[in-house]
């Protein structure tokens, strides 16, 4: 069983800082995926690694397999930026994604 | 943007009713997922679907519960004889594979069991 772990849980920044958001998992993975939850509640998947660095617009996920931890880095960080960060990962041939808590991110301005 | 929709988007229903809740996948994925949110709680995984049937469900997906695909594009979450602990924040997902391929979610329907 693969047991994920994100650090911090709650995060306060202010507008244009740099924000990081770490996950841990115990387990040996097939992929880790970031996901931002808003409000609301529905989820909108950010990344999909499986090794290395992905960047999207002022969002960079990087990962290291052989210390299985990712990171999430959200650059000139924006009030809209204000979510529910979560890291999720698939473990070898199995179909499902197994969650953190979460870490809930709040930008002011 | 092809999406994951789900319906409805919030049911209140009284404890021991059946109730079924709706996913459209994306139209060319393979892979349907279901997941629940207790509320303040993570994301817990349910079922995953593939060529119509079970391919992998937690142990939380007792006799319960039950996933069918009724045609092409519908799934569907059945819950037989709902518990008030069944309340939660459902998530429906869908991916083209299943190992390293993205996975996208609905919006979720939030289930109210009274």
């Amino acid at each position: 069983k693969n047991e994920v772990e994100q650090s911090p849980q709650n995060l306060t920044a202010q507008e244009g800082e740099f924000i990081t958001i770490n996950c841990s998992y115990s387990v040996g993975i097939s992929a880790l995926h970031w996901l931002q939850q808003h409000p609301g509640g529905g989820i909108v998947s950010l990344f999909m690694l499986s090794s290395g660095k992905k960047k999207h617009g002022r969002l960079i996920a990087t990962i290291n397999i052989q210390e299985k931890h990712s990171s999430l880095h959200i650059t000139a960080s924006h009030p809209r930026d204000s979510a529910v960060y979560i890291c999720a990962v698939r473990t070898g041939t199995a179909s499902k994604l197994t969650f953190g808590t979460g870490t809930r991110l709040q930008v002011t301005l | 943007e092809p999406e994951v929709t789900q319906t409805p988007s919030h049911q209140v229903t009284q404890m021991g009713q059946e109730v079924i809740l709706r996913c459209v996948p994306i139209s060319n994925h393979l892979y349907f997922y279901w997941y629940r949110q207790i509320l303040g709680q993570k994301v817990e995984f349910l079922v995953s679907f593939y060529n119509n049937e079970i391919s992998e469900k937690s142990e939380i997906f007792d006799d319960q519960f039950s996933v069918e695909r009724p045609d092409g594009s519908n799934f569907t979450l059945k819950i037989r004889s709902t518990k008030l602990e069944d309340s939660a924040m459902y998530f429906c997902a869908s991916s083209e594979g299943f190992s390293n391929t993205e996975a996208f979610f609905g919006q979720g329907t939030r289930l109210t069991v009274v």
